[in-house]
């Protein structure tokens, strides 16, 4: 069973830092989710990677696979980045679901 | 957004009564979840589904049983609901196999009293 942990658990940030979280799993994966997560509940899917690394906007996910470990950065933070950002492995084939970190919780202060 | 509704949004029941939550889609998507959400644990896998009348158990599976009927259709049944079923419901679909992306629905917030 694949353990995925993040961190850190909690991060408070002003406007405009560069903002990085991490996650590390402990099987080899097919596919390394990160997903956002917004106070209303909503969860939305931001990036999958299975090498290298991806950039959407201001976000930024890099996977090291030889190392079991993932980074989401988010460039010149703001506070609608205040999110629950949650890291999720795919470690099966087939319709084997995710197993998802346990989330960290940004705050990007004005 | 792959058009997942989640139906109640909310709920309060009883112990002991059954509680059945409902999650449709109209992307056509073979594969569907369920996950639960609480606090210190994450998303953890209640069930999921590889096609009409083909589902299996996840993680966290014990009290719950699903049905899909229909493609677009995936209900999870609390059988007997128990405070510690208290929690927040997700239902996810992926259109292939090979691990891309879940779309996810809005979830339903369950208190059992």
């Amino acid at each position: 069973k694949n353990e995925v942990e993040q961190s850190p658990q909690n991060l408070t940030a002003q406007e405009g830092e560069f903002i990085t979280i991490n996650c590390s799993y402990s099987v080899g994966i097919s596919a390394l989710h990160w997903l956002q997560q917004h106070p209303g509940g909503g969860i939305v899917s931001l990036f999958m990677l299975s090498s290298g690394k991806k950039k959407h906007g201001r976000l930024i996910a890099t996977i090291n696979i030889q190392e079991k470990h993932s980074s989401l950065h988010i460039t010149a933070s703001h506070p609608r980045d205040s999110a629950v950002y949650i890291c999720a492995a795919f470690s099966g084939g087939g319709a084997d679901g995710l197993t998802f970190g346990k989330g960290t919780h940004l705050i990007i202060q004005p | 957004d792959a058009g997942i509704t989640q139906s109640p949004r909310h709920k309060v029941t009883e112990t002991g009564t059954p509680v059945t939550l409902r999650c449709h889609q109209t992307e056509n998507h073979r594969y569907m979840y369920w996950y639960r959400q609480d606090p210190g644990h994450g998303l953890r896998l209640i069930h999921y589904s590889y096609g009409v009348k083909d589902t299996d158990k996840g993680e966290v599976s014990d009290g719950y049983s699903v049905s899909r009927s229909k493609t677009e259709d995936f209900l999870l049944t609390l059988e007997s609901a128990t405070s510690s079923q208290t929690s927040v419901y997700f239902c996810a679909t992926r259109e292939r196999e090979r691990g891309e992306t879940q779309y996810f629905g809005p979830g339903t917030r369950l208190l059992v009293l």
